[in-house]
């Protein structure tokens, strides 16, 4: 079972923001990553660290964190955006282990 | 630009073991951690293990028992074994780099910045 927690599926209306959360005990020390998966595709890195962006990757995504819970946010969602998003941390224990959340699939109304 | 590509056989028997490559360019596979994730079909992502260049690994507790991750830096390549396979490890299989920084209070921040394009590996007879 997954330490992370997800939203199966979230929508957004066309132009509108969206948050997407994540949650887990390990969030309260590591700060979350977000990918972004199209399907038949490879997942892409959209943020990770406190709110950091890879190059190419739009200003309207950005992260933050609270808690638990790790958030991203889209601001101004855009058609393309339309995938499934995952987090990653590390687990809670001390042993360096990587965990991945259920996944959110995000459809832009 | 760092590129990833796996390579194996896409079709491995029951109870075999399954045995791919995933090979590093644009940059040394020297000083980085490397990943392997898989993804069921249809189902989300499932970290599997890593292994630093010098060959230091470690393992989803979950799969540690059946699971080896090597390095080859002479050829830039790292590879993955999964022992006794059954149809539940089929899936679409990643390498990743593992990269990471240090935050504000000197802690390591893990993240997966470059991905292979993945490949399915189906077990079946």
């Amino acid at each position: 079972s997954s330490e992370l927690t997800q939203d199966p599926a979230v929508s957004v209306a066309l132009g509108q923001t969206v948050r997407i959360t994540c949650q887990g005990d390990s969030l309260r020390n590591y700060y979350a990553s977000w990918y972004q998966q199209k399907p038949g595709q490879a997942p892409i890195l959209v943020i990770y660290g406190r709110n950091n962006r890879p190059s190419g990757i739009p200003r309207r995504f950005s992260g933050s964190s609270s808690g638990n819970t790790a958030s991203l946010t889209i601001t101004g969602a855009q058609a393309e955006d339309e995938a499934d998003y995952y987090c990653n941390s590390r687990d809670s224990s001390d042993y360096d282990l990587e965990v991945f959340g259920g996944g959110t699939k995000l459809t832009v109304l | 630009q760092v590129q990833l590509q796996e390579s194996g056989p896409g079709l491995v028997k029951p109870s075999e073991t399954l045995s791919l490559t995933c090979t590093v360019s644009g940059d040394s596979i020297s000083g980085y951690y490397w990943s392997w994730v898989r993804q069921p079909p249809g189902k989300g992502l499932e970290w599997i293990g890593y292994i630093y260049y010098s060959g230091s690994t470690n393992y989803n507790p979950s799969l540690k028992s059946r699971v080896t991750i090597s390095v080859d830096t002479s050829k830039n390549q790292f590879s993955l074994k999964l022992s006794s396979v059954t149809a539940a490890d089929t899936a679409v299989f990643y390498c990743a780099r593992r990269m990471y920084y240090f935050d504000s209070s000197g802690q390591k921040m893990y993240y997966f910045d470059y991905w292979g394009q993945g490949t399915l590996v189906t077990v079946s007879s």
